[in-house]
């Protein structure tokens, strides 16, 4: 089935260290997507990117990085100048870059300790 | 810029009554509109979608949305809620400006459901 894998669904790191999320779709989707949700603040775009090799900054891009070196596969790098990246982390992706619903992963929990 | 506000955090039903989640949109032009619903721990499934046409939009689970542009408004309903719909709703938003799809969410309705 195609669809949207992130890993791992937990995830722990301690403080001052870079930890990076997978997320690899089989849709064959052009543009994917990372999104951080905190209860009460629904969800805010991290980074986005419309095609290979090409990514911009989102909302709250400070503290995050991320390569698109391959149409299937968006990993995030949260790294130690994030100040507070404890959080549910969200993959998704669209098949055209406008005016089409996204597909969402199952989430990655980063817990900071 | 394109915003999306859910005035209600939190709705308690009753198993069987009807259901009206709100969302109100900001946006300069016609918007496109979304409405998500995501259980604890878990990723975002579409319900139902509104691009353009007929105004009121059929989805999945029994779910339907009509949008109205005078109030600026997309609001979700039910006609009977049942125990499994208890879950996060998110409306969203997605300008058509020619670049990516960047959705803006709102920050959701948490719904439960008493038996």
């Amino acid at each position: 089935d195609g669809g949207i894998t992130q890993s791992p669904k937990y995830l722990f790191r301690k403080e001052g260290q870079n930890v990076t999320l997978s997320c690899e779709q089989n849709l064959n989707h052009d543009a994917m997507y990372w999104y951080r949700q905190d209860p009460g603040q629904g969800l805010r775009l991290i980074y986005y990117s419309q095609i290979v090799n090409d990514f911009q900054k989102g909302d709250i891009a400070e503290g995050y990085s991320v390569s698109r070196e391959k149409k299937e596969s968006f990993p995030l790098t949260v790294t130690s100048a994030q100040k507070n990246p404890t959080a549910f982390y969200l993959c998704a992706s669209t098949h055209k870059t406008v005016n089409t619903e996204a597909f969402f992963g199952q989430g990655t929990r980063l817990t900071v300790v | 810029a394109q915003s999306v506000t859910q005035p209600d955090i939190h709705i308690t039903v009753s198993e069987g009554a009807s259901l009206e989640l709100r969302c109100n949109y900001s946006y300069g032009a016609t918007p496109y509109l979304f409405w998500y619903v995501q259980s604890p721990g878990q990723g975002l499934q579409l319900l139902l979608k509104y691009f353009s046409g007929d105004t009121l939009v059929q989805g999945i689970k029994g779910f339907e949305a009509e949008f109205k542009r005078s109030q600026s408004s997309f609001n979700l309903r039910k006609p009977s809620v049942h125990w499994s719909d208890a879950a996060e709703y998110f409306c969203a938003v997605v300008g058509n400006t020619g670049t990516a799809s960047k959705l803006t969410f709102g920050t959701g309705t948490r719904l439960q459901v008493t038996l």
